[in-house]
């Protein structure tokens, strides 16, 4: 199974500061395709997590553009950019280049 | 609006059986693939089955073959997964979710607990 190691496991930032998170995997996630099956999820306190961004960088609907993510091969980023008292919870990384898919440990994000 | 509804979850005893439901509304459901991703007390995010949109296509994680069987009625809009032989490490909440290679729409979740 491809393993994702997420650093750190926990993070508090004041409102306006950037953040980011590292996520390692242990295999290669780009698809023969071309695509880099990497994803992002948020899962804030007593929710289901929502996606943040796919492919590495692409966001999803709505996600604000405080959101980015970088990185290629084994090693990811997300960056979040003045953040704010709603970005809290826990930020996971996912791969699904190969099954099963696996997630990270999480990184959990408070507000100073 | 596309939503994911699940239903079923319940207190089991180890070696009991559950299944578990998800109605799927706002999408045309057929076309899309699904999973069941599961999250135990105070943990992580645990994959734990997925199934094309045309069921074609059954995938498990290692810990849920032999155990869990993942299904879906496209005439329903309607996705399962039965769970037999439980054990204590099931416990967790388990949530229905649409898509591949990302999950864009995760349900609200539907609590299993094994225990005697």
């Amino acid at each position: 199974d491809i393993a994702l190691t997420q650093t750190p496991l926990s993070l508090s930032v004041s409102p306006g500061q950037s953040t980011s998170i590292s996520c390692t995997s242990s295999q290669s996630l780009i698809h023969t395709d071309g695509k880099t099956h990497l994803s992002w999820y948020l899962q804030k306190p007593g929710q289901s997590p929502q996606v943040l961004l796919y492919e590495v960088r692409n966001r999803f609907g709505g996600v604000p553009d405080r959101f980015s993510g970088s990185g290629s091969g084994t090693d990811f980023t997300l960056k979040i950019s003045r953040v704010e008292a709603g970005d809290i919870g826990t930020y996971y990384c996912m791969q699904s280049i190969q099954l099963p898919y696996t997630f990270g440990q999480g990184t959990k994000l408070e507000i100073k | 609006e596309v939503k994911l509804l699940e239903t079923g979850g319940d207190l089991v005893q180890p070696g009991g059986s559950l299944r578990l439901s998800c109605v799927a509304s706002g999408f045309t459901f057929s076309n899309h693939a699904l999973s069941w991703v599961r999250q135990a007390p105070g943990k992580g995010l645990e994959w734990v089955a997925g199934i094309t949109g045309d069921a074609q296509g059954a995938y498990y994680a290692d810990f849920a073959k032999g155990r869990f069987s993942i299904s879906r009625d496209n005439s329903k809009s309607m996705l399962y997964l039965e769970m037999k032989s439980v054990r204590l490490g099931d416990t967790a909440v388990y949530y229905c979710v649409e898509g591949g290679p990302y999950f864009d729409v995760w349900g609200q979740g539907t609590r299993v607990t094994v225990s005697s």
